[in-house]
């Protein structure tokens, strides 16, 4: 069955230091999110993106905050200056076109730890 | 966004069915009812998904009634290993629509 990865499993990282968070969506699929989780939180999501451009973000997803596509395979999540309060899972997920069902399927996460 | 509430926690015992019941009295004509679950440190997984009455799947069936204001998530013969969070989200299909997670029901299944 296809999935979505996500590297690294566990980054740690200073306060104010810049970090890239790396998923690999189904390789059909055309719609691509990150999310985060806070521990004992809920999950909250940061951004949606399609055709290559960001199609919805929340108010988490601030200007320290950016995606990419680079290569037509990975998507990324920058944060430019992390804080402690971004500590977090950050989940990555893809879906197929509309029309198909309201099903997103998640990575497995990256563990980050802002010391 | 339909506002969704569901039991906090439930507990129960390896081999019975559980029966998760969520209201969202607001549900949108267009808005299906979709189920994910989530075990610790892993991202939620998709279980089911339905608009009206019944809907089965090899995991779980998903119960709606007539007025769609509540559903009820029923796993069969429960498992230790679907000790986890389970989450109702009522929303629009369109591909790309973000996912709206709420607090879910901490499910524990003891033997």
């Amino acid at each position: 069955e296809p999935e979505v990865t996500q590297t690294p499993s566990h980054q740690v990282t200073q306060m104010g230091q810049e970090v890239i968070l790396r998923c690999v969506p189904i390789s059909n699929h055309l719609y691509f999110y990150w999310y985060r989780q806070i521990l004992g939180q809920k999950v909250e999501f940061l951004v949606s993106f399609y055709n290559n451009e960001i199609s919805e973000k929340s108010e988490i997803f601030d200007d320290q905050f950016s995606v990419e596509r680079p290569d037509g395979s990975n998507f990324t999540l920058k944060i430019r200056s992390t804080k402690l309060e971004d500590s977090a899972m950050y989940f990555c997920a893809s879906s197929e076109v509309a029309g198909g069902p309201y099903e997103q399927y998640f990575g497995p996460g990256t563990r980050l730890t802002v010391t | 966004l339909a506002k969704t509430t569901q039991p906090i926690s439930m507990d129960s015992y390896e081999g019975q069915e559980v029966n998760i019941t969520c209201s969202h009295n607001n549900i949108a004509t267009n808005d299906y009812i979709t189920w994910y679950q989530q075990f610790p440190s892993q991202g939620p997984r998709f279980i089911i998904q339905g608009y009206k009455t019944k809907v089965t799947n090899e995991v779980a069936s998903l119960f709606i009634p007539a007025d769609r204001k509540s559903s009820t998530l029923s796993l069969p013969r429960v498992s230790l290993s679907d000790t986890a969070v389970y989450y109702c989200l009522v929303g629009d299909t369109g591909g790309g629509n973000k996912l709206t997670f709420g607090t879910g029901t901490q499910l524990k299944v003891e033997l």
